[in-house]
């Protein structure tokens, strides 16, 4: 079956850029996506990139899909302390289900 | 303005006591979806309904039940909770679309004494 993989631990100064990766085994996955769930909060949709693009920006977000090696990361430019959080990465498979990463939790150093 | 609204957004049951949970959507959205989540953990299916089409995810237990009377309303109803069934309730929509992105509502913490 899927298997999507994120380390669970990433800490980074106020300011610094932050790099979340994040791995999958299906080849068939059409949409990639990164959501944001903070402490006792739904999850919201960050951004998602299709799988026939290398690259998305949106603002401070930017998406980089290598589709061979099946790698995707989430950068966050100029990392500030409300983007502490867990960021969850998920595949979307031929039927059209999600399947998440365990989730990075993001802690933002002042 | 909340487009994908769960109540209540914190539910204590009895262990055996039947709970509902209510998630309602002002998207128009064909598809909706009840997710698991326990603590530090990634979010589980449970079932999604594709307009009035249910469809249960292979190792979601009888314990869990859905109902979707109409477009905007969707409920999962927990017979029997049991002191494992603790944990936030995600609903989710999407539409047919190419993208087929799943927006999520805030989630129902669910606390079995």
């Amino acid at each position: 079956g899927e298997d999507v993989e994120q380390s669970l631990f990433l800490s980074v100064r106020e300011g610094d850029s932050s790099v979340i990766n994040c791995t999958y085994t299906d080849s068939s996955s059409t949409y990639l996506y990164w959501y944001k769930q903070e402490p006792g909060a739904g999850l919201q949709l960050l951004t998602y990139i299709f799988s026939n693009m290398d690259m998305k920006q949106d603002q401070r977000l930017t998406v980089l899909l290598n589709k061979k090696d099946k790698h995707l990361s989430l950068r966050i430019a100029d990392t500030q302390t409300g983007d502490s959080a867990i960021y969850f990465c998920a595949e979307r498979d031929s039927a059209r289900q999600l399947t998440f990463g365990s989730g990075t939790q993001l802690t933002v150093l002042p | 303005d909340a487009m994908v609204i769960q109540n209540p957004r914190y539910q204590v049951t009895q262990f055996g006591k039947p709970v509902t949970l209510s998630c309602s959507q002002t998207l128009n959205h064909n598809v909706m979806y009840w997710y698991q989540q326990k603590s530090s953990q990634a979010p589980k299916l449970l079932f999604h309904y594709y307009d009035k089409d249910f469809n249960n995810e292979a190792d979601t237990p009888d314990n869990f039940q859905s109902r979707r009377p109409n477009t905007s309303f969707c409920f999962l109803d927990i017979r029997s909770p049991g002191l494992g069934d603790a944990a936030m309730y995600l609903c989710a929509t999407s539409a047919i679309s190419r993208s087929s992105t799943q927006y999520f509502g805030p989630g129902t913490r669910l606390t079995v004494l």
